[in-house]
């Protein structure tokens, strides 16, 4: 199994709800991420979890909440998002974090704030 | 400020011939560079890497070429078929030990015509 599944694959939401952006491997990985890409940009490094422990916050606001409850599971918790987060959520896995782990991609969530 | 630079977004290629999509990057600590496809609804899927060690890297259809003095590099397909249409990304690993993250490029839509 070298899939990674992202789900919902489409959400829509207010600026008020709290949703969350779930993320599945089931192929051993110990780092996993997450990427935010813009329409005609390039994807963005969010965060990074190592071993269920959080690696790299490149910054993001407070807005954005990852979570990690086991090695096989990430999670991106939304909170009072502004229309300009809307974007194409990937999540990535990697056997580990370093520089020269292929990363393994989802298929994305489209998320849509309104 | 972009440190990984596709400066064609995209390229229309004959079935049979040679595809050659050009990346250049600005900060010469990157030591390792990816190549990455991504089809329409499914996240980028990793196709061919290069050390900076190397200057050439081939498998298959898919070479990369590292031109370390310009800070560029290339991928060639040959022979291109219509299945090789998709947006390449082009990335580079940050320079760092344990950092795994990976800048990318704005991308390149290649067409196959058949």
């Amino acid at each position: 199994d070298t899939e990674v599944t992202q789900t919902p694959k489409h959400l829509v939401m207010g600026m008020t709800n709290k949703k969350s952006l779930k993320c599945e491997q089931h192929m051993g990985h110990r780092a996993m991420y997450w990427y935010k890409q813009k329409a005609k940009k390039p994807p963005e490094l969010m965060f990074v979890y190592s071993y269920e422990k959080l690696s790299i916050n490149e910054s993001v606001p407070s807005r954005f909440s990852p979570e990690c409850p086991n090695s096989s599971l990430l999670n991106l918790h939304l909170h009072a998002l502004q229309p300009e987060d809307s974007a194409l959520y990937l999540c990535a896995s990697s056997q580990a974090q370093g520089p020269y782990n292929e990363q393994f991609f989802g298929p994305g969530t489209r998320l849509t704030v309104l | 400020d972009q440190q990984v630079k596709q400066n064609s977004p995209s390229l229309s290629v004959q079935e049979g011939r040679i595809s050659i999509l050009n990346c250049d990057y600005t900060n010469s600590m990157f030591d390792y560079f990816l190549w990455y496809k991504k089809y329409p609804a499914e996240g980028p899927t990793f196709l061919i890497s290069i050390s900076s060690i190397k200057d050439k890297n081939e498998d298959g259809r898919f070479t990369v070429f590292l031109n370390k003095s310009a800070k560029h590099l290339s991928l060639h397909i040959v022979p291109s078929q219509p299945g090789d249409s998709a947006v390449y990304f082009c990335a580079a690993v940050g320079y760092g030990g344990a950092t795994n993250k990976l800048i990318f490029g704005t991308g390149t839509l290649l067409a196959v015509q058949p």
